[in-house]
C-alpha cells in the first residue's frame, strides 16, 4: 500500500496519560497535516509540515501538543497530559507540489 | 477568520436521482476547492476538486461548479447509486503557503434504492 498511513489506529489511554501517534505520508511528498475530526464534524487543522520544518501551528494547539518531523520524512504527534476533550480521530494528511492532499486512516483517540 | 459553510447537513434521495449540496467561503484568497466523501470509520477520499481558475470540472456522474465572486461552490451527483451514500465536506484552500485545508461541516447523503 502505497497511500498514507498512521499508526496506531485506535488508542484507548486514561486522563493524564501521554499518547504518540505516528504519520508515514506518501513517499517523495513533502507537505504533512495534520487534523483533528470529531464526531459529525469535519477536519479541522492542527499542524502543517514542509519538509522537516513545522511552518504553520494552530490557535487549537496547546501547548499539550506537539509534532515533528525529522527528517523530512514521518511525522508523530504528542499529546501530553491528555484530556478527555482530546478525544478525537487523528488525521494526517501529505501532499506533493500540488495541492492536492491525500489522507492516512486516521487515530482514534479515547481519553477516558 | 475563515469559514466555510456547507448545506445541507442531510440530503436523502432516491437511486437515479440527482444530488446538489452547496458550500460557500469567505476568505477571497483561497484558489483551491476539493471535495471529500467519507464513509464511516474510514478516511476522507478526495472525489473531484477545482481550481480558481476553472467554472466547472465534471467526472463521469460527478460535477463541481464555482462562483468566485459569489464565493460559492457546489458538487452535483448524477444518476445517484446506493454506494454513492458517505458524508461529503466541501474544503478551501486557506491563501498562504500552506495551502491547508478549512473544511465545511459535511453533509450525509442517503441514496435510497
Amino acid at each position: 500500500d502505497t497511500g498514507v498511513s498512521q499508526d496506531p489506529r485506535h488508542k484507548i489511554t486514561k486522563r493524564g496519560q501521554n499518547v504518540t501517534f505516528r504519520c508515514d505520508p506518501i513517499s517523495e511528498h513533502n507537505r504533512l497535516y495534520w487534523y483533528r475530526q470529531t464526531l459529525g464534524q469535519g477536519p479541522e487543522f492542527l499542524t502543517y509540515f514542509q519538509n522537516e520544518a513545522q511552518l504553520e501551528k494552530s490557535r487549537l494547539l496547546s501547548d499539550r501538543f506537539s509534532a515533528e518531523r525529522p527528517k523530512g520524512s514521518f511525522s508523530t504527534l504528542e499529546i501530553q497530559r491528555t484530556e478527555q476533550g482530546d478525544s478525537a480521530m487523528y488525521l494526517c494528511a501529505s501532499s506533493s507540489r500540488s495541492d492536492t492532499q491525500y489522507f492516512g486512516p486516521g487515530t482514534r483517540l479515547t481519553v477516558l | 477568520g475563515e469559514n466555510v459553510e456547507q448545506h445541507p447537513s442531510t440530503l436523502s434521495v432516491q437511486e437515479g436521482d440527482s444530488a446538489v449540496i452547496k458550500c460557500t467561503y469567505s476568505d477571497s484568497a483561497s484558489n483551491y476547492f476539493p471535495w471529500y466523501k467519507q464513509e464511516l470509520g474510514k478516511r476522507p477520499q478526495l472525489i473531484i476538486d477545482i481550481r480558481s481558475n476553472v467554472g466547472e470540472k465534471k467526472d463521469q456522474r460527478i460535477a463541481v461548479t464555482l462562483n468566485k465572486t459569489a464565493k460559492h461552490f457546489s458538487l452535483h451527483i448524477t444518476e445517484t447509486q446506493p454506494e454513492d451514500s458517505a458524508v461529503y465536506f466541501c474544503a478551501a484552500s486557506v491563501g498562504g503557503a500552506t495551502n491547508k485545508l478549512i473544511f465545511g461541516t459535511g453533509t450525509l447523503l442517503a441514496v435510497q434504492p
